[in-house]
């Protein structure tokens, strides 16, 4: 089955700063790769996703890049700002199986002020 | 507005006893999921249903099951609750054209 690992497990970075986020998959099937976001007590939320014939999607200050060759794909913030703050989660799934996704650890971001 | 809800978010169960989570949406998903969230493990799913009364096993659905007799809501079962059940529940629900899950709040299990 798809397994996905996420790098770094903590990221403390000062505000203003980028924070990249990289992520690695291992079926090469896999066609969807979403981007959630947690902050403390709160639910995860989607915050961007990219699909296996894109390179690259940016919404305002995140962007996704996506290497299928490789089997990794990244999360990208520019002028981190203090509710930057959050744990990010990113994930793999085959679309084909319906919405069935499979987490990778998490990242703890934390943006000093 | 979208809206997952959980039963509860804080519940203290005993070892052996019968839990029962549930999850209700309001959206006419045909998708729902359940996982648990433990530190650095991130979210793992425990089963899944794609239409009422049809269930998927996800990644670790061991001592669990799960009930969807209407679309709305969807019910984690821990037959048997044991200390290593303690964890964050998450339920989640999407629609199968669109990709993006949507979650409910957590219930934080406490298993003595």
């Amino acid at each position: 089955g798809e397994n996905v690992e996420q790098h770094p497990s903590t990221l403390s970075v000062q505000e203003g700063d980028s924070a990249v986020i990289k992520c690695t998959y291992s079926d090469s099937a896999s066609n969807y790769f979403p981007w959630y976001k947690q902050e403390l007590g709160k639910r995860p939320q989607l915050i961007i996703d990219i699909r296996s014939n894109v390179g690259e999607k940016k919404d305002q200050r995140i962007a996704v890049t996506l290497n299928k060759t490789a089997k990794h794909f990244s999360l990208h913030i520019t002028e981190t700002q203090p509710e930057d703050s959050a744990v990010y989660f990113c994930a793999a799934s085959l679309t084909e199986y319906g919405n069935k996704l499979v987490f990778g650890a998490g990242t703890i971001l934390r943006v000093k002020s | 507005d979208v809206k997952v809800t959980q039963s509860s978010r804080y519940l203290v169960k005993r070892t052996g006893e019968k839990v029962f989570l549930e999850c209700v949406q309001d959206m006419d998903h045909e998708n729902m999921f359940w996982y648990r969230q433990d530190p650095g493990l991130g979210l793992r799913l425990i089963y899944f249903s794609y239409d009422v009364k049809m269930k998927e096993k996800g990644d670790i659905p061991e001592g669990y099951s799960v009930s969807r007799e209407k679309k709305e809501r969807f019910s984690l079962i821990l037959e048997s609750a044991s200390t290593n059940q303690t964890s964050m529940y998450l339920c989640a629900s999407s629609s199968p054209g669109r990709n993006e899950q949507f979650f409910g709040p957590g219930t934080r299990l406490t298993v003595l």
